[in-house]
């Protein structure tokens, strides 16, 4: 059965330092998301992460994937409070054209002023 | 541009009464997925479909069911309610690959419905 945790779950940080959000996951996957929800909406794509040593970067967001190790990384670069919001990584697994998300545990962010 | 729409957006319900929650794909998308998203929780994947067929099934309670229809809208029926159903409940819809192959296409997620049970 497929695992993915995160860590931490619980991230504070404050304003303009750096910090990184890691995802493990237990089986080999197809591929790797990264969504952002803010509280009580929805799930917003921020990557997607095909193959291993896939680096994608958006602003001050940066995601790795490490398909041997299993793992991948957002790395958040000079944090703004903007950026305050859980964050669930997700492994894709394809059958027949469909593929089933199977999401981490999440990581709750909170940029301090 | 056009997102994904789910109707209702809230929705209150006793415990053992029926619901059904309605999800409209982004124009062109043939697949959708249906994921439940409990208080504190990670979305788990209920069921999908493709061109009106169920196309996977994850962690979906017997007393639900779902069914996309001819203009690839999908329905989620859940019946016999518990309280254990209150929950947010996210469809997704995605363009399937063509026949000879390639990968899935990225989900899109609608607003969500929140269930709430009494």
């Amino acid at each position: 059965e497929l695992k993915v945790e995160q860590n931490p779950l619980f991230l504070s940080m404050q304003e303009g330092k750096n910090y990184t959000i890691y995802c493990n996951y237990s089986t080999t996957s197809d591929r790797l998301y990264w969504y952002r929800q803010d509280p009580g909406k929805s799930l917003e794509s921020l990557f997607v992460l095909l193959s291993n040593g896939a680096v994608k970067q958006e602003g001050r967001l940066m995601a790795s994937l490490d398909t041997k190790a299993r793992l991948s990384t957002l790395h958040i670069t000079a944090a703004v409070h903007d950026l305050s919001a859980t964050y669930f990584c997700a492994v894709g697994r394809s059958n027949f054209g469909n593929e089933k998300l199977t999401f981490g545990t999440g990581t709750r962010l909170t940029i301090i002023p | 541009a056009a997102g994904v729409i789910q109707s209702p957006r809230h929705l209150i319900k006793e415990k053992r009464e029926t619901a059904t929650l309605k999800c409209y794909p982004i124009p062109r998308h043939d697949t959708v997925y249906w994921y439940q998203q409990g208080p504190g929780q990670d979305p788990q994947f209920l069921i999908s479909f493709y061109e009106k067929m169920q196309s996977d099934k994850g962690s979906i309670p017997d007393r639900f069911s779902a069914q996309q229809f001819s203009d690839y809208h999908s329905e989620l029926n859940m019946s016999s309610l518990e309280l254990g159903d209150s929950a947010l409940y996210f469809c997704a819809s995605s363009l399937a690959p063509p026949m000879w192959g390639g990968p899935p296409d990225t989900q899109y997620f609608g607003p969500g419905t929140r269930l709430t049970v009494l």
